[in-house]
């Protein structure tokens, strides 16, 4: 079946350190790729998004490749801030469109 | 243009009582899908309605049911409780089914069960 694997967290970093959350994929036919972000208190936005293979997404610094030859949508961003803590969940939804299937979460702490 | 509305923000439930979430999309979209999210958990998908139909169903047991209105908004009912199904409930909605296109969540409905 369809699911998505993150990177255990949390993951902590200093002030405009580089981040790579890793995320990867199992999925029949041609999914569509999310990432999102879920502030403390808040729920959840989209972030960024790719819909085939070897598209980018991009958004406040933060991009994602969609990579079909190793199933993978790694978010980076070359310099975090404290504002960027959060958990970052990643997602597919695949061929039909009816469902989003997220992975586990990353929890994010940035210190100053 | 408001976004997606949940109502209740916060519920105290007892074991074995039922309960009903009700959910607004954001203006200009049809298709509405309800997910569960437990503590440090990614979300878990319920199930999703457009044009007033369940169109997908997650593993979830019969006890979760749903419907969708003619103004597009959804309510999620839950019978019989149980203490598991403590976790916050998002709804999420979008413009028609194509899988490429922007889900936007609500902020939930925190569900909890004693």
């Amino acid at each position: 079946g369809n699911s998505v694997t993150q990177m255990e967290g949390p993951v902590t970093l200093s002030e405009e350190a580089f981040l790579t959350i890793n995320c990867t994929y199992t999925a029949t036919g041609y999914p569509s790729l999310f990432w999102y972000v879920q502030y403390p208190g808040e729920g959840l936005q989209l972030l960024l998004k790719a819909t085939k293979a070897d598209d980018k997404g991009s958004n406040k610094g933060f991009e994602a490749t969609y990579r079909k030859e190793t199933t993978s949508f790694h978010l980076e961003k070359g310099s975090v801030q404290v504002s960027d803590s959060a958990v970052y969940f990643c997602a597919l939804r695949n061929t039909g469109g009816f469902k989003t299937i997220f992975g586990a979460g990353t929890r994010l702490f940035v210190k100053a | 243009d408001a976004g997606v509305t949940q109502s209740p923000t916060h519920l105290i439930k007892t074991r074995g009582q039922q309960v009903t979430l009700r959910c607004s999309p954001k203006s200009g979209h049809d298709t509405v899908s309800w997910y569960q999210q437990a503590l440090g958990q990614g979300p878990q998908f319920i199930f999703q309605y457009y044009e007033e139909e369940e169109r997908q169903r997650g593993n979830f047991p019969d006890r979760f049911s749903g419907h969708q209105f003619p103004n597009y908004s959804s309510e999620l009912n839950v019978n019989a409780l149980l203490l598991g199904d403590s976790a916050l409930y998002l709804c999420a909605s979008r413009r028609g089914l194509d899988r490429g296109t922007e889900q936007y969540f609500g902020p939930g409905t925190r569900l909890t069960v004693t």
